[in-house]
């Protein structure tokens, strides 16, 4: 596609569900990340792959939270049991070749989780 | 403790004058610092990417700034017009193993006509 797509745009849930966020990254796009970002905060990393691997998931709050990219392309970020507090707008970025320093990082909309 | 600031309060200037928005970070050396862009209800959008061992970079109306003695950087828009109204982001790029940005919360900037 012609950009990083996420789906769905808005998730509206009740506290103690179980919600799956799904990216698509650009086409060819080995390194795709997951921010979170909260109202008035800039983004904040939850977890990068590498192709399919996690190479590092330090952002991720708690066990609550689990992400997965079995092919290397689309992603799903999985949350259990959600709680308000993981209100919040779920982005997700890919960046080309090895996501090396300094390669830009291109970010989907966006999707708007709202737990009640 | 690691911090990035940007001013919070929204930076209100007129059509045509220079907007200047200040991004500092303390406890952080990163390799490079990035400026986003960010519209009500989308994702960040990437404007200019400065390393550490430059002084300024430019692109059409922009300029960004990196000083890593004061552990700051400054963007600047000239001719600014209300169409560059918007949340603009500093974000730091480590050099470590994941090569992830860490964002500041943001300047919104409001162009008057």
């Amino acid at each position: 596609g012609a950009g990083v797509s996420q789906t769905p745009s808005n998730k509206v849930t009740e506290k103690g569900k179980y919600v799956e966020l799904r990216c698509d990254p650009i086409s060819g796009h080995t390194a795709l990340y997951w921010y979170r970002q909260s109202l008035g905060q800039g983004p904040e990393f939850l977890i990068y792959f590498q192709g399919t691997g996690a190479a590092d998931d330090s952002g991720l709050p708690n066990d609550r939270f689990f992400a997965v990219r079995p092919e290397g392309s689309v992603s799903t970020l999985k949350i259990q049991r959600t709680e308000r507090g993981d209100s919040a707008v779920y982005l997700c970025a890919s960046s080309s070749t090895t996501g090396a320093l300094g390669d830009t990082q291109y970010f989907g909309p966006g999707t708007r989780l709202t737990v009640l | 403790s690691q911090k990035i600031e940007q001013n919070s309060e929204a930076l209100n200037i007129q059509e045509g004058k220079t907007a200047t928005l200040t991004c500092n970070y303390t406890n952080y050396s990163p390799a490079y610092l990035q400026w986003y862009r960010q519209d009500p209800g989308r994702g960040p959008v990437f404007l200019l990417l400065i390393r550490e061992n430059e002084k300024e970079k430019r692109k059409e109306r922009l300029k960004v700034t990196f000083d890593t003695t004061l552990k700051q950087s400054l963007f600047h828009i000239t001719a600014s017009q209300p169409a560059d109204s918007a949340t603009y982001l500093c974000a730091l790029d480590m050099m470590d193993s994941s090569y992830k940005l860490i964002f500041g919360s943001g300047t919104r900037l409001l162009v008057r006509p």
